[in-house]
């Protein structure tokens, strides 16, 4: 079936360098993605989401980028901050309004 | 925002009992709720579109007669868990809809089950 995937399972960053965390995609007919934040016992938090027909949003400190020709995702955020540690999962959307999310990248921070 | 709440936040029970989790939409009218099921270090695997007044709709591979879910109101949808075992334990996270539109999906804080 169709899924979503990324590249790295742990990002560790230097408190203040930028962060990229990437996905991969092989659903071709998704038209809508979004990027969630998930800490440790709790829900996940929207961050920013896209739509097909752009290839770049910016939110504050957080950038998306779409490629669709690799079908591939990134999110970006600018000067990391230790309240960033988490686990950050892209999603897609599926028919009907159900996501399929990806398999999630951890990103530590270090002091 | 919108905010979803889930109650219970954390339970445990023992192996053959049920448990039932609420997913309640605090200041909007939901439709559409969503059911996902988390293991640790995994990403949320959908189980289950909870439709207002109508059957819930299970993914592939989910046991709608274990999970049993109810979307009684517009702003309520619980999920049961009949005769729970260990491998059930999990997290297990709703998410509703807004206005219809992807963007406007909003997700509850969680809740853990641990079965004995």
């Amino acid at each position: 079936g169709e899924s979503v995937g990324l590249h790295l399972p742990t990002l560790s960053v230097q408190e203040g360098d930028n962060s990229i965390i990437n996905c991969a995609y092989s659903n071709s007919a998704s038209d809508y993605f979004i990027w969630y934040k998930q800490e440790s016992g709790k829900g996940p938090q929207f961050i920013i989401d896209i739509r097909s027909n752009m290839d770049k949003r910016q939110g504050q400190r957080v950038t998306v980028l779409l490629n669709k020709t690799v079908k591939h995702l990134s999110l970006q955020i600018a000067a990391t901050q230790p309240g960033d540690s988490a686990v950050y999962f892209c999603a897609e959307k599926a028919a009907g309004n159900k996501l399929t999310f990806g398999g999630g990248t951890r990103v530590l921070v270090k002091p | 925002g919108a905010v979803v709440s889930q109650h219970p936040s954390w339970v445990i029970c023992k192996s053959g009992t049920s448990v039932k989790i609420e997913c309640r939409s605090l200041d909007f009218q939901a439709t559409t709720m969503f059911w996902y099921r988390q293991f640790p270090k995994q990403s949320l695997m959908l189980m289950a579109t909870s439709n207002e007044g109508s059957k819930a709709t299970y993914e592939q591979g989910v046991e709608k007669d274990k999970f049993l879910i109810n979307h009684a109101s517009l702003t309520l949808s619980t999920l049961t868990v009949t005769s729970a075992h260990p491998e059930d334990s999990s997290f297990y996270i709703c998410s509703a809809v807004s206005g219809g539109a992807i963007g406007e999906l909003f997700f509850g804080e969680g809740s853990r089950l641990t079965v004995l």
